[in-house]
């Protein structure tokens, strides 16, 4: 079955820097894969997504992740981080599923 | 542009209560999920329907928990019976295209508190 681990529970980064928040996936086919972000008050709202291709994804608001097999990982970037970007982060797994299993979030705190 | 909306907003009730909650999908989405999702944890799959048709369930998704989507449209979600455990955001989401591949739209979400 499949299963989602982001080791960061919780990450704080200065406004400007840049930032990296890790998953790593456990299914073994072809994987479907998704960064989606969760603000206060607000729905979920996918990032981007990794179906086959490239490996270097693009999303919105300036993000990328980048799947590498050899490592099972599926880690989200952003070079510059805004004051805005502050919310929860899910790592989510879609491999041979209709459902989505979702990590347990990696919380993202700006810092002036 | 309206997406996936979700009603109420917020919903407190006493334990033993029954509670129903609905959702709009976007309106051409043929795929309508539910998802739980309880503080500190990422949401939990619950059920999926195709149309109208309730195709999967999760063992999260005990006796007391009944979903429908009559007309392959809206969806509702019944709790009878609440426990204290029900308390959790309710998260419905809705998809088009080949089913597994496609992206999952999610609403506001519905939080539940059972006193």
């Amino acid at each position: 079955a499949q299963s989602v681990t982001q080791p960061d529970i919780h990450i704080t980064v200065s406004e400007g820097a840049s930032l990296e928040l890790r998953c790593n996936y456990s299914y073994g086919a072809t994987p479907y894969l998704f960064w989606y972000v969760q603000s206060p008050g607000q729905g979920l709202q996918l990032l981007l997504k990794y179906f086959s291709g490239d490996t270097l994804v693009q999303g919105i608001k300036g993000f990328e992740a980048e799947f590498k097999r050899s490592q099972s990982s599926f880690n989200l970037r952003k070079p510059s981080v805004h004051w805005s970007d502050a919310a929860e982060y899910f790592c989510v797994d879609q491999t041979g599923a209709n459902n989505l299993f979702f990590g347990t979030g990696t919380r993202l705190t700006v810092i002036p | 542009d309206t997406g996936v909306s979700q009603d109420p907003r917020h919903k407190i009730t006493k334990r033993g209560q029954n509670v129903t909650f609905r959702c709009d999908p976007i309106s051409e989405h043929n795929r309508l999920y539910w998802y739980r999702q309880t503080l500190g944890q990422g949401p939990e799959f619950l059920t999926y329907f195709q149309n109208e048709a309730q195709l999967e369930k999760s063992r999260l998704l005990s006796d007391r928990f009944s979903a429908e989507r009559p007309k392959g449209s809206f969806s509702t979600l019944e709790i009878q019976r609440t426990e204290q455990g029900d308390s959790a955001m309710y998260l419905c989401a809705s998809s088009l295209g080949k089913a597994g591949t496609e992206t999952q739209y999610f609403g506001p979400g519905t939080r539940l508190l059972v006193l």
